[in-house]
């Protein structure tokens, strides 16, 4: 079975300009969660998604913002972007929200913004 | 004060040594506990998955909970070079695809 894919897997971006990831997570699989990677602040919670709704929300600015489709798949739009935005951008799926489950990551994408 | 608190490192330790890891966390609410590894341009993958105190062993590797200290432990008995890597501790209150809080990761080198 195909994990949890992420494109792209690189991207540059200048101050100011917006960025869209994409995340398919393994089939089946209905919750998907995003999640920033730096190396100060470590790896900390975007938000969730399941049944195409927000179920969850980390402590980011309303740049940051997400959206789930009916196949699952998930988006993540990050707008005006700043230099403490670059990161890795990990998306994690699990078969659904119960207390038994766990998340299985994504390769991430590594977001550069100069 | 994070809520999640992890030695970074880097430990380095020799082939065959027992490595031990910990973490440290200040929400008693917390009773879902994972340790994740992730190797260099990688996503984190789970390696143990624990809920409440006690002890849970799978192969080389044991994850103990100490819920009354607030402290959980991940042993890796003996270790070898493909086990290095970054250790992330995480921890959930409602457990499941609920938000998982990390520590910061050790970076761990096991030298042949």
């Amino acid at each position: 079975k195909a994990g949890v894919t992420q494109t792209p897997r690189y991207l540059i971006k200048t101050r100011g300009q917006q960025v869209t990831l994409s995340c398919s997570p393994i089939s089946g699989h209905r919750s998907v969660s995003w999640y920033q990677q730096t190396p100060g602040q470590g790896l900390q919670f975007l938000f969730e998604y399941f049944s195409e709704t927000q179920r969850n929300k980390g402590n980011f600015p309303g740049r940051f913002s997400g959206r789930q489709f009916s196949n699952s798949r998930s988006e993540m739009n990050v707008s005006t972007l700043e230099l403490g935005d670059s990161a890795l951008y990990l998306c994690a799926s699990s078969i659904g929200r119960a207390v038994q489950e766990t998340q299985y990551f994504g390769p991430g994408t590594r977001l550069l913004v100069l | 004060q994070k809520e999640v608190e992890q030695d970074p490192g880097p430990l380095s330790v020799p082939e065959g040594a027992i490595v031990s890891l910990n973490c440290t966390y200040s929400n008693s609410a917390f009773q879902y506990f994972m340790w994740y590894r992730q190797y260099s341009r990688k996503g984190p993958e789970l390696l143990m998955y624990t809920y409440s105190s006690g002890n849970k062993e799978d192969g080389r590797f044991t994850a103990q909970v100490d819920k009354s200290s607030k402290y959980i432990s991940l042993f890796i008995r003996d270790s070898q070079p493909s086990d290095s890597a970054t250790y992330l501790c995480a921890m959930s209150a409602r457990g499941g695809a609920q938000k998982l809080v990390f520590g910061q990761g050790t970076r761990l080198t096991i030298n042949p």
